[in-house]
């Protein structure tokens, strides 16, 4: 079975736009995190989530989680041209060792 | 800031030639782990590394793969004999245990490429 699941595949908005990206799971998990990735370049940890919380904010970054319907979002509110690239999100099922399990992903385009 | 570094950025070899791919964790993290991202794909799982040994690994970490921590600052990943389908781009993670803290931290990558 697929974990991690994320929708749109793609998505284009205008700078200053928000950007909204959903993730769904299959198992039970310790914590959610989301991670971005720029063309061809390592990635960047953004923001955890643990299955106790519902709501995280970073920055201008906001994160929900619902365990009851195993999905999250992650919303970059006013995006900018330099929030394009790829966004992951990856699940710490839970009482394994740590190991994540990334989903395909969303290609964010920002245009100026 | 600590950050995990990896060496090489680009390794081209030919099949069934031997590679390995360097890494550097950050100096107080105890766990360490490879990823592979195929192009175009998504990030895959392949073994995770606590105290000297390995704690789990993916199907795809077969025979023709191991790891290594051969001093206290390296973690290697040795591929015995390269195959076309190892080509992706790997990447070394590494996350510290204090405080649940459960975010890895990844290096910018080794591209692999086998000919």
């Amino acid at each position: 079975s697929q974990q991690g699941e994320e929708d749109p595949q793609a998505l284009s908005i205008q700078e200053g736009e928000n950007a909204t990206m959903n993730c769904s799971y299959k198992t039970s998990i310790n914590n959610l995190q989301w991670y971005r990735q720029n063309s061809g370049r390592g990635l960047v940890h953004l923001i955890l989530i643990r299955s106790n919380e519902r709501e995280k904010h970073s920055g201008r970054l906001r994160v929900t989680l619902d365990t009851s319907k195993k999905s999250s979002s992650l919303l970059i509110t006013a995006s900018r041209a330099a929030d394009t690239a790829s966004y992951f999100c990856a699940t710490l099922v839970s009482g394994n060792t740590g190991k994540l399990i990334f989903g395909q992903g969303t290609t964010l385009q920002v245009k100026p | 800031e600590p950050e995990v570094t990896q060496t090489p950025s680009h390794q081209v070899t030919q099949m069934g030639q031997e590679v390995i791919l360097r890494c550097v964790p950050i100096s107080n993290h105890l766990y360490f782990y490879w990823y592979r991202q195929i192009l175009g794909q998504k990030v895959e799982f392949l073994v995770s590394f606590y105290n000297n040994e390995i704690s789990e690994k993916s199907e795809i970490f077969d025979d023709q793969f191991s790891v290594e921590r051969p001093d206290g600052s390296n973690f290697t990943l040795k591929i015995r004999s390269t195959k076309l389908e190892d080509s992706a781009m790997y990447f070394c993670a590494s996350r510290s245990t204090s405080g649940g803290a459960y975010e890895q931290y990844f290096g910018p990558g080794t591209r692999l490429t086998v000919t």
